[in-house]
């Protein structure tokens, strides 16, 4: 399973772009790139996905390099509601029993 | 119907308890994982159901018990647990297909060993 790496934690403030970045360095060829949200005691919840180049929906958009050895999750225009913890998770897309194991996280603080 | 409903919200028991934590679904998902959550920390995958069976044990201890009855179900029975195992115990489920691999999770029943 290839191992991620982000930052611990993040501030930011209202209105602002906020961009996260995840470290990758081992991806494999199958591997799929995912991003969820956690708001305390609350399961997490899923944000995006990605292979390579961008993914857009209407929460935020994923960038992927084309080594894919890193992702950026940027969530536009940042609210008070968007201060939780990020999860970036690398997995196998072509392994039906797949282990869906979460890294540390980014902890992101919103300040007003 | 989205949801995956995790019950009881809140168990508290004893050491020389038997209790059960229950997860139910029915988005037609053929996938089910329990996970665990301590205190600022992410959720540690426990095991992993595929067509009603386990498919994934992640050496959990045997005083952690799952159970997946049908394709909607899944249990976690838990006996003399220790202190030291209270957390936030999650459910999520998948459609567990290649193209897919969204989790969509429970809120989690928050459990107190004392």
């Amino acid at each position: 399973l290839a191992k991620t790496t982000q930052p611990i934690s993040m501030d930011s403030y209202e209105g602002q772009e906020v961009n996260i970045t995840c470290s990758h360095n081992n991806i494999a060829t199958n591997d799929y790139i995912t991003w969820y949200q956690q708001f305390p005691s609350q399961g997490p919840r899923f944000i995006i996905q990605g292979y390579k180049t961008k993914v857009t929906n209407e929460v935020a958009s994923l960038f992927i390099p084309a080594d894919r050895k890193s992702s950026t999750l940027s969530l536009p225009r940042v609210s008070l509601s968007d201060t939780a913890v990020y999860y970036c998770l690398v997995g196998d897309k072509e392994n039906r029993d797949d282990k869906i194991i979460f890294g540390k996280g980014t902890r992101l603080h919103i300040l007003p | 119907d989205t949801e995956v409903t995790q019950t009881p919200k809140h168990l508290v028991m004893g050491m020389t308890n038997k209790k059960s934590l229950k997860c139910e679904q029915h988005m037609g998902h053929r996938a089910m994982y329990w996970y665990k959550q301590k205190a600022k920390k992410p959720p540690e995958l426990m095991f992993v159901y595929s067509y009603e069976k386990l498919s994934i044990n992640e050496s959990v201890p045997s005083r952690f018990s799952p159970e997946c009855p049908n394709s909607s179900l899944l249990n976690l029975h838990l006996h003399a647990l220790q202190p030291e195992d209270s957390a936030l115990y999650l459910c999520a489920s998948s459609k567990l297909t290649v193209s897919d691999k969204e989790l969509f999770f429970g809120e989690g029943s928050r459990l107190t060993v004392l």
